[in-house]
């Protein structure tokens, strides 16, 4: 284990479908992040993890959206009756001190 | 809310030239500066960090100053080479050491031969 790794890397679904990606952190790291990106902006805050505790969730995130962590390792995105607007690359990080990005699940909505 | 502004959005240098991408954010509390460069289709990828008790950090051609008084930090580049083009985010945390990170939008840089 010598990375972030995301499941899947692509995915495309139609729109109102529910999609569910997952996140393996490095595996001695005990706080997980999912951050969202399109394209020519920053990667966006959605919500993080220490441990399995959810502590944070962005003010800006629909409740169509959430996430888990139930054992404290890997972590799962839902996001349900999925929009047009929702077409972005999902990233999760993991850090033990510094933060190290996945490779990202792509998700087009069409 | 927390924010991270990033300037220029855009950057085109001549090989072997400087080049300076500053950001300003807006939480005096924040004590941890990254920056992180994405090649087109990949990861973004930690180049160099600086903490709140530091004003300048170097790494061979890449050097990092902070100004937490006016609360505005700068990724330089020295010497740009070809591979040094990509965007580059610069990100700020919030909420102590335990907190999330907040990013700037982004600079593309371009590095001509």
């Amino acid at each position: 284990d010598t990375g972030v790794s995301q499941n899947p890397r692509h995915k495309i679904t139609k729109r109102g479908q529910n999609v569910t990606f997952r996140c393996d952190p490095i595996s001695e790291h005990n706080r997980l992040y999912w951050y969202r990106q399109t394209l020519g902006q920053g990667p966006e805050f959605l919500t993080y993890f220490q441990n399995e505790a959810q502590l944070e969730k962005s003010r800006l995130l629909s409740d169509r959206f959430s996430a888990e962590r139930p054992k404290g390792s890997f972590s799962t995105l839902e996001i349900q009756r999925t929009e047009q607007g929702d077409s972005a690359m999902y990233l999760c990080a993991s850090s033990g001190g510094d933060l190290y990005f996945g490779p990202g699940t792509r998700l087009t909505v069409t | 809310g927390e924010n991270v502004e990033q300037h220029p959005s855009t950057l085109s240098v001549q090989e072997g030239d400087s080049a300076v991408i500053k950001c300003t954010y807006s939480d005096s509390a924040s004590n941890y500066f990254p920056w992180y460069k994405q090649e087109l289709g990949k990861r973004p990828q930690l180049i160099i960090d600086i903490r709140s008790n530091v004003g300048e950090k170097k790494d061979q051609r890449i050097a990092v100053t902070l100004n937490k008084t006016a609360k505005h930090f700068s990724l330089h580049i020295t010497e740009t080479q070809p591979e040094d083009s990509a965007v580059y985010f610069c990100a700020a945390r919030y909420g102590g050491s335990q907190g999330n990170l907040i990013f700037g939008k982004g600079t593309k840089l371009s590095v001509k031969p």
